[in-house]
């Protein structure tokens, strides 16, 4: 069974680091992209980035770019998304997702979500 | 970036009812590279429809999703009880967006 886990819910203060993850099993972690995906409270779904396992390869959307990292270790199957300096503005649930092999580029598995609470 | 812009913000309908939900994209989507997802409060979205038409599996056949190029539908033939939710399309062209969704609320 194709699973997506993520780490628990964090409360930081603004100007804080964080990194959170995202763990597969079930699959060949290192030949499936996965992507992360935000949402603002109350708020629809954005597309923050991607990332290839298999070599890092790592697409951002413009929105994002130079906000975050991306990061994955195949070691251990797992993807990251981190914050050098937290904003209140981060404040939001986190998604990683799995994009999907033969149907197209789209998200078939996604994790449980992260929520990250920024708040001085 | 491709730009998709949801209809109607929310739909108040009843169990049995239709409900239909329109996508219409900035720029034509390439490929019929268009999905639906479904989201119910505090879960994750849920995959229902890729390639503009093809259900993913396990999605019931009440769902169906149809057109191309710019303009986008998901219909639900009769609502159950449990597809009251939020429901968001998403181009997978060029890059990811998604529109910004559709809540199918009870009447």
């Amino acid at each position: 069974e194709v699973q997506l886990v993520q780490s628990g819910a964090e409360v930081k203060k603004p100007g804080e680091s964080l990194k959170i993850s995202c763990k597969g099993s079930g699959y060949s972690f290192t030949n499936y992209w996965i992507g992360w995906v935000r949402q603002m409270p109350g708020k629809g779904l954005e597309w923050m980035g991607i990332i290839y396992p298999g070599d890092s390869d790592t697409r951002y959307s413009p929105s994002f770019q130079g906000q975050v990292t991306i990061s994955a270790d195949k070691s251990i199957s797992t993807a990251y998304l981190q914050w050098s300096s937290l904003k209140a503005s981060d404040t939001a649930m986190y998604y990683c997702a799995r994009r999907a092999g033969g149907v197209g580029a789209v998200f078939d598995y996604w994790g449980q979500g992260t929520l990250v609470t920024v708040s001085s | 970036e491709i730009v998709l812009t949801q209809s109607p913000g929310t739909l108040s309908l009843s169990p049995g009812e239709r409900a239909t939900l329109s996508c219409r994209a900035s720029q034509s989507v390439s490929s019929s590279s268009l999905a639906w997802y479904q989201q119910k409060p505090g879960q994750a979205p849920r995959l229902l429809i890729y390639g503009a038409s093809s259900r993913a599996t396990g999605i019931p056949d009440r769902f169906s999703g149809s057109g191309s190029g710019t303009d986008f539908t998901l219909t639900i033939s009769r609502l159950e009880p449990e597809d009251f939710a939020v429901y968001y399309c998403q181009q997978y062209g060029s890059s990811w967006t998604f529109g910004q969704g559709t809540k199918v609320e009870i009447k």
